[in-house]
């Protein structure tokens, strides 16, 4: 069981360049998050996808964009890089439909932009 | 605006050498705690919900309680395998999650 899939597992970029990281769970579930996570400052929601369809803002959204593209797949996008993104990304679906309890999470995206 | 505070921020046990780690919170309209267990280049796994003041979790040697103002993962006797990162997060009345930063915990044999 895969559980929460998550490419590429490291990624350098050059200021200004645009990447997409992807991420797909297997678990049918209806939501599914993108957070970062940076030294002392605990994860942080960038962008949140509570069911098929709809796309939601998170507590960092500034720099990034996102696609629900099916039940299964949510991606995040950086259009233009900056080093201020220089982070370990993850995404997390939820077990509990409606909420955000019991979040699975995939192994991350580490990324530096230099 | 919720906060979460995660002390020590890093602990060293001996094996069999059992300890608490904190957790203290701040929370509009507590939805529930929620502690997760991070290794080195992983991410999080799921260990506990707790909903409600004096409630308690156990799962192995991990032990979770809740009160009002703050959450303790009390760990018995541990092994060096417990070794790992442990994040704490609120849920509020809006749905909106808030992680603490996290105690690096080192258990060396």
């Amino acid at each position: 069981n895969a559980g929460v899939t998550q490419t590429p597992k490291f990624q350098v970029l050059k200021t200004g360049q645009s990447m997409t990281l992807q991420c797909a769970q297997d678990m049918n579930h209806n939501s599914m998050y993108w957070y970062r996570q940076d030294p002392g400052m605990g994860l942080r929601l960038i962008y949140y996808s509570a069911s098929e369809g709809t796309t939601d803002k998170g507590e960092v959204p500034n720099g990034y964009n996102v696609s629900r593209l099916n039940k299964r797949e949510f991606s995040l996008r950086l259009e233009s890089a900056a080093p201020s993104q220089t982070s370990v990304y993850f995404c997390a679906s939820s077990a509990v439909p409606g909420t955000n309890e019991k979040l699975f999470f995939g192994s991350g995206t580490q990324l530096s932009v230099l | 605006e919720d906060q979460v505070t995660q002390s020590p921020e890093a602990l060293r046990l001996q094996e069999g050498e059992s300890s608490s780690l904190n957790c203290s919170y701040t929370v509009s309209g507590l939805r529930g705690l929620f502690w997760y267990r991070q290794d080195p280049g992983k991410g999080p796994e799921f260990l506990f919900t707790l909903y409600s003041a004096g409630e308690e979790k156990e799962k192995e040697r991990l032990k979770a309680t809740l009160t009002k103002k703050e959450s303790f993962l009390h760990i018995t006797a541990p092994k060096p395998e417990d070794s790992a990162t442990y994040l704490c997060a609120v849920n509020n009345a809006g749905n909106m999650l808030t992680f603490g930063g996290g105690t690096r915990l080192m258990v060396k044999p």
